[in-house]
């Protein structure tokens, strides 16, 4: 159980154009999910919490213009690259808090996606 | 300001020994701890996790520790194999409700044969 997938698993687009990523809960349902992204050889960075329904809140100096993200149902969460640049590339990697858990927040993540803008 | 502190960037263990891998944190409202794997160009795995109101988390061959009052947890693996090479996060929840995961720098073990 708890399995969280990514589409795609990698794309590359040209500067300029809009590239969206799907984060699926496969067999559970989250109310609450998250993005990250990761540079080379660093931690995860938390981008922003997406919560079904409502809107996504972001981290600090994380533009919410650029990064659009959209928690439509329970199941699926998906980050929108608007106006994509060559520093916009990285990996990104979603994840879903699992609620049967508990009170505790166990996340698990996607497989991530591996963007590189030309 | 990092809260959550993974202080050996690498560790090398030989296959069968045990490998330990430590991580520290601040924020003493943290009440929730948890242990990644994670490969290149793949998603975090979860390992294992603690609650605060325990101190020791077993299963299989993972067995995480939570000394609260040192602000310390470790993950202890036993016995380490080749396929446990890759990088360990430690991750941290809690924090006023907070549900973001606050993680660590990563620890990259690798297993000699």
């Amino acid at each position: 159980g708890a399995v969280v997938s990514q589409h795609p698993s990698w794309v590359i687009c040209k500067s300029g154009t809009s590239v969206k990523i799907e984060c699926r809960s496969l067999d559970f349902q989250a109310t609450t999910m998250f993005w990250y992204r990761q540079f080379p050889k660093q931690s995860l960075m938390l981008m922003a919490t997406s919560n079904e329904g409502s809107k996504a809140t972001y981290e600090q100096g994380v533009e919410k213009d650029k990064f659009l993200i959209n928690h439509a149902s329970l199941t699926l969460s998906t980050l929108t690259v608007t106006s994509a640049h060559p520093e916009d590339s990285s990996f990104y990697i979603c994840s879903a808090r699992d609620r049967r858990t508990g009170v505790y927040d166990t996340q698990y993540f996607g497989p991530g996606t591996r963007l590189t803008v030309l | 300001d990092q809260q959550v502190k993974q202080n050996s960037p690498s560790l090398s263990v030989q296959e069968g020994r045990i490998s330990i891998l430590n991580c520290d944190y601040t924020n003493s409202m943290f009440d929730y701890f948890l242990w990644y794997k994670k490969y290149p160009a793949e998603g975090p795995t979860f390992l294992i996790s603690i609650s605060s109101i325990k101190d020791k988390n077993e299963d299989g061959r993972f067995t995480v520790f939570l000394n609260k009052s040192a602000k310390h947890l470790s993950l202890h693996i036993v016995p380490s194999q080749p396929g446990d090479s890759a990088v360990y996060f430690c991750a941290a929840s809690g924090d006023q409700g907070a549900q973001k995961l606050v993680f660590g720098q990563g620890t990259r073990l690798t297993i000699n044969p």
